[in-house]
């Protein structure tokens, strides 16, 4: 299957600071990843949509400011958290298709993020 | 509002017991339907999809879902599990409409006991 890959998978940061995660697809091109926010117990909540060599499109309450988003290649999409606090301590996954097999996700291995 | 419903949070089972997990969905539209898995430690693999056709879907690991257009329902089964099934499972829809933008379900953390 396709692989989509992540990193780094745990980071922590002090408040205030900002902090990149890399999500990347190995062996297939990407035109679109998603973002997707995971907290305890919860469900994955969608954040934004990346689309390579344009904007993202973010989902209604999530801060276009505060998680930037760049997909500069068909392979690669950062999502950076921006002047972080401890409210976005959280479990980042993005995802992506292959355009092989119609309408399935391939999901990275995550990025915990603790806001100190 | 688009929505997915698990109503099961937790369940444990002994091996070789049965399961059934319930999905319910509100969405506008035709869908497709899917189950993902998430191993401990491990990133989200899909199980199985339904996208049109036989609403009885198999997929890995033995397990199969119905999709119940009627009841807007997409019910996880496996007919006897194992102490490796134990993981969180996720339900999800996504428009056929061409867009990949899922709605994931709260998830069902199961617990196989050996």
């Amino acid at each position: 299957g396709a692989v989509v890959s992540q990193h780094p998978s745990w980071v922590i940061c002090k408040s205030g600071t900002s902090v990149k995660i890399e999500c990347r697809s190995l062996d297939f091109q990407a035109t679109t990843m998603f973002w997707y926010r995971q907290f305890p117990k919860q469900s994955l909540m969608l954040m934004a949509t990346s689309n390579e060599g344009s904007k993202a499109t973010y989902e209604q309450g999530v801060e276009k400011d505060k998680f930037l988003i760049n997909h500069a290649s068909l392979t690669l999409s950062t999502l950076t958290v921006t002047s972080a606090h401890p409210e976005d301590s959280s479990f980042y996954i993005c995802s992506a298709s292959s355009g092989r097999r119609a309408g399935e996700l391939f999901f990275g291995e995550g990025s915990r993020l603790t806001v100190l | 509002a688009q929505s997915v419903s698990q109503h099961n949070h937790h369940v444990i089972l002994s091996e070789a017991a049965s399961l059934e997990l319930g999905c319910n969905y509100s969405y506008g539209g035709t869908v497709n339907l899917f189950w993902y898995v998430q191993y401990p430690g491990q990133h989200l693999q899909l199980l199985l999809k339904y996208f049109s056709g036989d609403p009885l879907v198999k997929g890995i690991k033995g397990f199969e879902a119905e999709f119940i257009k009627s009841k807007f329902s997409f019910n996880l089964r496996k007919p006897s599990v194992q102490w490796s099934d134990t993981a969180e499972y996720f339900c999800a829809v996504n428009s056929t409409s061409g867009t990949y933008k899922y709605i994931f379900g709260t998830g069902t953390r199961l617990k196989v006991l050996a």
